[in-house]
């Protein structure tokens, strides 16, 4: 399978708990994203990564959230001391480079804070 | 404030129909405008996309109009399936923006009855 993959598919945690989400991209796709998305709502935009570069950062993304892309191949999404409203889908999708390219999603990792 | 508006929320359609669902924006910046279908549990994929400089772009079942003047634009599933039953969203986005990120409308549940 060539397509975006995430892992773990699903996360139960209790509030305060840390987790970490990990993003695997297409292959040859410059940019990594990551979105939250809400039930009955559309994603919302975290933050991207170009290569390792991080560029760019939602305000959504509280300071209890950390990304990283350190070889600029998976990523990794992290939440500090989880709060039930924490609790969404967290989608990551990739792209090549091209201004305008479109972004492929993987299956996302659904997140469930108790 | 939501950057792209979508409607309906939700749409029954008899099998063989017609649906049609609509977009809105407000940013004239953007300049590629996807749709994406997305089923329970799973990400988000690609339907079709259309860019600014043609009205129309058809891909089999699926017809984008696109109106650039009302900044609208509408998606049409001809000859609608059950298996087409699905929530489908709206983005845009807008190339000078070195992060390209998506925004996305707030989706619409497609009910296709047999």
């Amino acid at each position: 399978d060539t397509g975006v993959s995430q892992d773990p598919r699903h996360k139960i945690t209790k509030r305060g708990q840390n987790v970490t989400f990990r993003c695997d991209p297409i292959s040859e796709h410059n940019r990594l994203y990551w979105y939250r998305q809400t039930l009955g709502q559309g994603p919302e935009f975290l933050t991207y990564f170009q290569n390792e570069a991080q560029l760019e950062k939602s305000r959504l993304l509280s300071d209890r959230f950390s990304a990283e892309r350190p070889k600029g191949s998976f990523s990794t999404l992290e939440i500090q001391r989880t709060e039930q409203g924490d609790s969404a889908m967290y989608l990551c999708a990739s792209s090549l480079i091209r201004a305008g390219e479109t972004q492929y999603f993987g299956p996302g990792t659904r997140l469930l804070v108790l | 404030q939501q950057q792209v508006k979508q409607s309906p929320q939700s749409l029954i359609v008899q099998k063989g129909g017609i649906s049609i669902i609509n977009c809105a924006y407000e940013n004239t910046a953007f300049d590629y405008f996807p749709w994406y279908q997305q089923f329970p549990g799973k990400g988000p994929a690609l339907l079709i996309a259309i860019r600014p400089d043609v009205s129309e772009k058809k891909e089999g079942r699926f017809t984008i109009s696109f109106n650039k003047s009302a900044k609208q634009f509408s998606l049409h599933i001809m000859d609608s399936q059950p298996g087409d039953s699905a929530t489908y969203f709206c983005a845009a986005s807008m190339s000078r923006n070195t992060g390209n990120q998506f925004y996305f409308g707030t989706g619409t549940s497609l009910t296709v009855i047999p």
